[in-house]
């Protein structure tokens, strides 16, 4: 089985904290990705890895950034969190036979910004 | 650019009927087609995808869709809903061909009734 681990269930930051939210895949594939859900919105795409060291902005990038150092490893990094940023973040990854693949995701990170 | 419509915001069975989460799409070109549930603070669980071949598959937990070319659908269906089949249901396509990640609909929360 696919397992997607994300580093923390529930996190609770403060207004202008740097937050860091950590994703591990163990399946050794290439696609990662990092979603918000939101109430209404439906899930949205912040940023995506093809491979190491590689990153392409979603829809919606603005205020944050990533980091992929590792294959089995994708950050995501609040530079300066606000109150617009509570939100579930999901990470998700995926082999790179294309558009065919099916994403597996973590269990979601709950982020509440004070 | 390729889309999904999940018309239904909430979808309300009782318990034993068959149920039914419609999806509709928009692509050019043979589409790939996928339905995720999302049970209460948990992450996307995959149930099935439709790449080609037969129009009805069949996923996990009893459920399956069926494509419907003429109607651009992707319906999600069960014969016999359980309560604990309540959950949020997520429709998606991906958006053109490659390694793109997938564009989610909004989600229909399915409740049923005991």
């Amino acid at each position: 089985d696919v397992k997607v681990t994300q580093s923390s269930r529930y996190l609770v930051k403060r207004t202008g904290e740097k937050v860091f939210l950590e994703c591990v895949q163990d399946m050794d594939h290439e696609n990662m990705f990092w979603y918000r859900q939101d109430p209404g919105l439906g899930l949205r795409l912040i940023y995506f890895s093809y491979d190491v060291k590689m990153k392409e902005k979603g829809d919606i990038p603005e205020g944050y950034s990533v980091s992929r150092e590792k294959k089995e490893r994708f950050s995501l990094i609040l530079e300066s969190a606000s109150t617009n940023q509570t939100s579930m973040y999901l990470c998700a990854s995926r082999n790179s036979g294309g558009a065919r693949e099916t994403q597996y995701f973590g269990p979601g990170t709950r982020l509440l910004v004070l | 650019a390729q889309s999904v419509a999940q018309p239904e915001d909430q979808v309300n069975v009782a318990e034993g009927n068959p149920l039914t989460v419609k999806c509709t799409y928009s692509v050019s070109g043979n589409p790939y087609l996928f339905w995720y549930v999302q049970y209460p603070n948990r992450g996307l669980q995959f149930l099935l995808k439709y790449i080609t071949g037969d129009n009805l598959v069949k996923g996990s937990y009893g459920f399956e869709a069926e494509f419907n070319k003429s109607q651009t659908s992707f319906h999600l269906k069960k014969p016999s809903a359980l309560v604990s089949d309540s959950a949020l249901y997520f429709c998606a396509v991906p958006p053109i061909s490659g390694n793109t990640p997938l564009v989610f609909g909004k989600g229909t929360r399915l409740s049923v009734i005991a």
